[in-house]
């Protein structure tokens, strides 16, 4: 059965310094959205992508974050640089056009 | 605003059956999911309402009032793999963002 990955599975980093987040997101699907879910809180919308551009972003998207489809499979989302309280764990979905969002294992960023 | 209520935590005999309530009120809606989380992982689909009524997938079943912004995920023959958190989401905007309640922690005993 066809699933969302994610690398890494956890990302330990500095404040202060960029990572990149990567998913793969279902082949034949067409919206992916990255969410974030901070230890012992509920899973916050982050961005939703669509046609090679943003289509929904909150108001935690700030101009430190970004995502990128670089090819027909990959889809990354970018902080610039961290602040402790981007710790959390970051799930990626995808989703064809109707239905559910499939999400994947997710990446836990730790920011130290 | 955007608004997910459901209870914090229920606990629930090996067997037996619970109905987990969520209510919302949000400025869009395009259909109510429901989410089976464990700690430490990714949320797992187990259901999509979009119209009124009663959806039935095996053991779970979930409801949904439109009108009353309200939905139920009732789950029969509990086990002990179902002691995790369920997640009521409402699929919301042109793109279909989904806006998650806090989850309900269920914990199963024998």
């Amino acid at each position: 059965e066809p699933e969302v990955t994610q690398t890494p599975s956890h990302q330990v980093t500095q404040m202060g310094q960029e990572v990149i987040l990567r998913c793969v997101p279902i082949s034949n699907h067409l919206y992916f959205y990255w969410y974030r879910q901070i230890l012992g809180q509920k899973v916050e919308f982050l961005v939703s992508f669509y046609n090679n551009e943003i289509s929904e972003k909150s108001e935690i998207f700030d101009d430190q974050f970004s995502v990128e489809r670089p090819d027909g499979s990959n889809f990354t989302l970018k902080i610039r640089s961290t602040k402790l309280e981007d710790s959390a764990m970051y799930f990626c979905a995808s989703r064809l056009t109707s239905g559910g969002q499939f999400f994947g294992p997710g990446t836990r960023l730790t920011v130290l | 605003g955007q608004n997910i209520d459901q209870p914090t935590e229920m606990t629930a005999t090996e067997g037996a059956i619970v109905q987990i309530n969520c209510t919302y009120q949000t400025s869009g809606f395009n259909g109510l999911f429901w989410y089976q989380q464990h700690a430490g992982e990714a949320p797992t689909f187990l259901s999509y309402n979009v119209l009124d009524g009663l959806e039935e997938k095996g053991r779970f079943s979930s409801f949904l009032s439109r009108s009353k912004g309200y939905s139920y995920l009732l789950l029969k023959e509990l086990q002990m793999k179902d002691s995790a958190s369920y997640l009521c989401a409402v699929f919301s905007g042109g793109y279909n963002k989904l806006i998650f309640g806090a989850g309900t922690r269920l914990a199963v005993h024998p």
